[in-house]
């Protein structure tokens, strides 16, 4: 079955510093999402990529989708503690209707 | 406008009961899944319903799992008999359109299951 890969598993930072985390799949997915998961709390909805090279801008966030459409990457740039939490990509596609989630990667910033 | 609402937010049985989980869509939203987290794996797919209809169940992992959304409104998980390794959070989601459609899901805050 598909399968989503996230790297890296956990990622200090100093505030300040930036961060990526990076998603690869075994199959071309039709979609990419991410999403962010505060410690505690449920997984809310950051984006969803869908053309091939889609680049997006969130504030200090820029998420990439891959010419292949599959592998995908989260960057943020100068990290803020607002920005703890784990981050999971999420990929659809290879027949099922859900969607296939990475492990997440957990960022934690060092004040 | 409310959220997914999940209930209960935390279950605690013993292995071989039975447990309910129970998921209260945004209204309006024909679609709702479940997904679960295993502790320290990543969440996975259970199952895909459209209104009252399951679309796919290629996710649930056997036969002692049992969801229903009886009248397309809000959905039952039911875990019977309850094993260790059924222990996670399950996440219910809904969205307007099936996922994939330029939409987003929406995710409750997860139910909470330990079986000792």
């Amino acid at each position: 079955g598909q399968q989503v890969m996230q790297i890296p598993q956990y990622q200090h930072v100093q505030e300040g510093e930036d961060f990526t985390t990076y998603c690869n799949s075994s199959t071309t997915l039709s979609n990419i999402q991410w999403y962010k998961q505060r410690p505690g709390g449920h997984p809310v909805f950051l984006i969803q990529l869908v053309k091939s090279g889609e680049v997006k801008k969130q504030k200090r966030l820029t998420f990439q989708f891959g010419e292949a459409k599959k592998n995908s990457s989260l960057h943020i740039t100068a990290t803020q503690t607002t920005d703890v939490g784990t981050y999971f990509c999420a990929g659809q596609g290879g027949g099922a209707d859900g969607l296939t989630f990475g492990k997440g990667t957990h960022l934690i910033i060092q004040p | 406008e409310a959220g997914v609402t999940q209930f209960p937010s935390h279950s605690v049985i013993e292995k071989g009961q039975t447990v309910t989980l129970r998921c209260d869509p945004i209204s309006g939203h024909d679609n709702l899944y479940w997904y679960r987290r295993v502790m320290g794996k990543e969440i996975k797919f259970l199952l895909h319903f459209v209104k009252e209809s399951k679309q796919d169940e290629s996710g649930m992992p056997n036969n002692r799992f049992l969801a229903e959304r009886t009248g397309g409104t809000y959905s039952t998980l039911k875990v019977q008999p309850a094993e260790l390794e059924d222990s996670g959070v399950y996440f219910c989601a809904s969205s307007q359109e099936p996922m994939g459609l330029r939409t987003e899901a929406f995710f409750g805050q997860g139910t909470r299951l330990t079986v000792v």
